[in-house]
């Protein structure tokens, strides 16, 4: 594909329920990034993969939330026992090779828990 | 860490007029300032972005400018169409140990009238 994918779109949990958020970056990309976005907000900062190494995971809220990317490639962000503070979008964005370069984002996974 | 302030959180105006989006940013060791662009439901689009290395960019009828000096760094939008209707977000990076992890402001909510 030409862009960075996510999947499911939309997603309702209930409260308590695990989650799993997929992001296929652009392909070749060394840097992946997870942001969470609450209604009316800008993205937050999650996380942050170079390629298969998690090199920063100051954003995550707690420990219920985890992301992998065990092949380099895509990612996964799940959610443990879904909190209805953890309704938002959770964008991924890939890029080349990070630093000063365009991060390009995935049209995110709108997560509602009720 | 990097704090990013955007103002103003709604802007309308009229086609054919000038919009201007201001921020202002923390660390001075930030040296990467992208601008992106949110349709309701879309993903963030990069629509233009500057280095700490100029003082002006422009693109069409999309400009921006960085005053390093007072950390601070604006958009201007001129002959404003409809289609120019949405969330606007600046962000700030360093590329260096941050990795390219971007600190979004607020966002402006612009809409333009025809």
């Amino acid at each position: 594909g030409a862009g960075v994918s996510q999947s499911p779109r939309y997603k309702v949990a209930k409260r308590g329920q695990d989650v799993a958020l997929r992001c296929d970056p652009i392909s070749g990309h060394v840097s992946l990034f997870w942001y969470q976005q609450a209604l009316g907000q800008g993205p937050e900062f999650l996380t942050y993969f170079q390629n298969e190494a998690q090199l920063d995971k100051s954003g995550l809220p707690s420990d219920r939330f985890f992301a992998e990317r065990p092949e380099g490639s895509v990612s996964t962000l799940k959610i443990q026992r879904t909190q209805q503070e953890d309704s938002a979008v959770y964008l991924c964005a890939s890029s080349l090779q990070g630093g000063a370069t365009e991060a390009f984002f995935g049209q995110g996974t709108r997560l509602t828990v009720v | 860490g990097e704090n990013v302030e955007q103002h103003p959180s709604t802007l309308s105006v009229q086609e054919g007029d000038s919009a201007v989006i201001k921020c202002t940013y923390s660390d001075s060791a930030s040296n990467y300032f992208p601008w992106y662009k949110q349709e309701l439901g879309k993903r963030p689009q990069l629509i233009i972005d500057i280095r700490s290395n100029v003082g002006e960019k422009k693109d069409q009828r999309i400009a921006v400018t960085l005053n390093k000096t007072a950390k601070h760094f604006s958009l201007h939008i001129t002959e404003t169409q409809p289609e120019d209707s949405a969330v606007y977000f600046c962000a700030a990076s360093s590329g260096g140990t941050s990795y390219g992890k971007l600190t979004f402001g607020q966002g402006t909510i612009l809409t333009v009238h025809p």
